[in-house]
């Protein structure tokens, strides 16, 4: 069946540090990919999504790209800030059966 | 406007009791699910219910009842409480139909459920 596989963390940074979470997928056909925030406290919300290869999804300074040849969707962001802490979950859609990743907990010190 | 709700949030009981977790989505969406998150944030998907049907019914205990009274509410009702359902359980929903194709889920807030 359908898996998504995200690097395990937690992940510590500092502030205005470089960010990037690896995703990586195995699926058939063409399953649609997102990534979703879980601040402390709160419920997830979808943070961004890509439909189709090569699309390119991105939200709140988060950039992921959709890329069927290494089935990865990484998420990115160039300048994480404190308010960034959260738990992420990289996610994919396959004829209406969804797939999460385990999650993976970003703390951003000031 | 709150699109996914839940209540309560905090759910604090004891063990043997029985509780209930009510959802209700003002979305439109004709799918609605029960998920679990473990304190290792795993989420694993309990019940999910389309149109008032169920369609995923996972290895849950038959203690956990999820009754779905139209497509815009799907609840949970747990018998008999033990300490292992301690947890956050989330409510979520989707559009399934053909016109929509692999859409996102949308999830409530949460419910922690303590079982002392």
């Amino acid at each position: 069946g359908d898996s998504v596989t995200q690097m395990e963390g937690p992940v510590t940074l500092s502030e205005e540090a470089f960010l990037t979470i690896n995703c990586t997928y195995t699926a058939t056909g063409y399953p649609s990919l997102f990534w979703y925030v879980q601040y402390p406290g709160e419920g997830l919300q979808l943070l961004l999504k890509a439909t189709k290869a090569d699309d390119k999804g991105s939200n709140k300074g988060f950039e992921a790209t959709y890329r069927k040849e290494t089935t990865s969707f990484h998420l990115e962001k160039g300048s994480v800030q404190v308010s960034d802490s959260a738990v992420y979950f990289c996610a994919l859609i396959n004829d209406y059966k969804l797939s999460f990743g385990a999650g993976t907990t970003v703390t951003v010190r000031a | 406007d709150t699109a996914v709700s839940q209540t309560p949030k905090y759910l604090v009981t004891q063990m043997g009791n029985d509780k209930s977790i009510k959802c209700e989505q003002n979305l439109g969406h004709d799918t609605m699910y029960w998920y679990k998150q473990d304190s290792k944030k795993f989420l694993k998907i309990m019940f999910s219910y389309n149109n008032k049907e169920l369609i995923i019914n996972e290895t849950v205990p038959n203690r956990f009842s999820p009754k779905s009274p139209d497509k815009a509410h799907l609840n949970l009702h747990i018998n008999s409480l033990e300490l292992g359902d301690s947890a956050v359980y989330f409510c979520a929903s989707s559009q399934t139909d053909h016109t929509v194709r692999n859409s996102p889920l949308h999830f409530g807030n949460g419910t922690r459920l303590t079982v002392t």
